[in-house]
């Protein structure tokens, strides 16, 4: 069964610092993944996604995530953090591709210190 | 185009009381889902609709039902609220091109069960 694993559940950084969150992922099939953002008090909104091509995928607000298929991980990175990136960020991958259902792992709370 | 709405936004219930959570989405998206978010625990599939006049179970659906209304609405009901189903609860949709299963979420559910 496809599964999905955040090893870091808490993170705090201060201001200026670089950012890197863990995903690693079991999954048997066509290896699509995702990174959610939910910020204080809202829904989730996409970050970034991978299906295929470049390894090396540019999301929105400076944010990257590198897909590393001998590792089964899809790191989330950001060289510089700022205040405003305080939330909670969730990696996911397709439960089944005939039924659009994700799998999301447990969750990393960021919090940058100003 | 609101995107994915759903009320209400808040909702306290005695334990026993019934209720049903409403979503709606005005992207013309076949697929809808139903999670919850439990601190710690990441985003658990409790139903999903793959397209208009189908439901599934997802991963924890006990004590709850849904019903997709047409295809742009799908709700969840409590029949019996249980303290255990204290959460934050999040409608989604998704349009299933290709590879690509990016879902859509609206802006949440806060009930709390006493």
């Amino acid at each position: 069964a496809q599964s999905v694993s955040q090893h870091n559940h808490h993170v705090i950084l201060s201001e200026a610092a670089s950012l890197e969150l863990g995903c690693n992922y079991s999954y048997g099939g066509t290896v699509n993944l995702f990174w959610y953002v939910q910020y204080p008090g809202q829904h989730l909104q996409l970050l970034l996604k991978y299906f295929s091509g470049d390894p090396l995928v540019k999301g929105i607000k400076g944010f990257e995530a590198e897909f590393i298929k001998s590792k089964f991980s899809f790191n989330l990175r950001k060289p510089s953090v700022q205040w405003s990136d305080t939330a909670e960020y969730f990696c996911a991958v397709p439960g089944s591709s005939n039924t659009g259902k994700l799998i999301f792992g447990q969750g990393t709370t960021l919090q940058v210190k100003p | 185009n609101a995107g994915v709405t759903q009320t209400p936004k808040f909702q306290v219930l005695k334990t026993g009381q019934s209720m049903t959570l409403q979503c709606a989405q005005d992207m013309n998206h076949n697929s809808m889902y139903w999670y919850r978010q439990d601190p710690g625990m990441g985003l658990r599939l409790i139903y999903y609709s793959a397209s208009e006049g189908t439901t599934d179970k997802g991963e924890v659906p006990n004590g709850y039902n849904v019903s997709r209304l047409n295809k742009r609405e799908f709700s969840l009901r409590l029949e019996s609220a249980a303290p255990s189903q204290t959460s934050v609860y999040f409608c989604a949709s998704s349009e299933i091109v290709g590879a690509n299963n990016e879902q859509f979420f609206g802006p949440g559910t806060r009930l709390t069960v006493l």
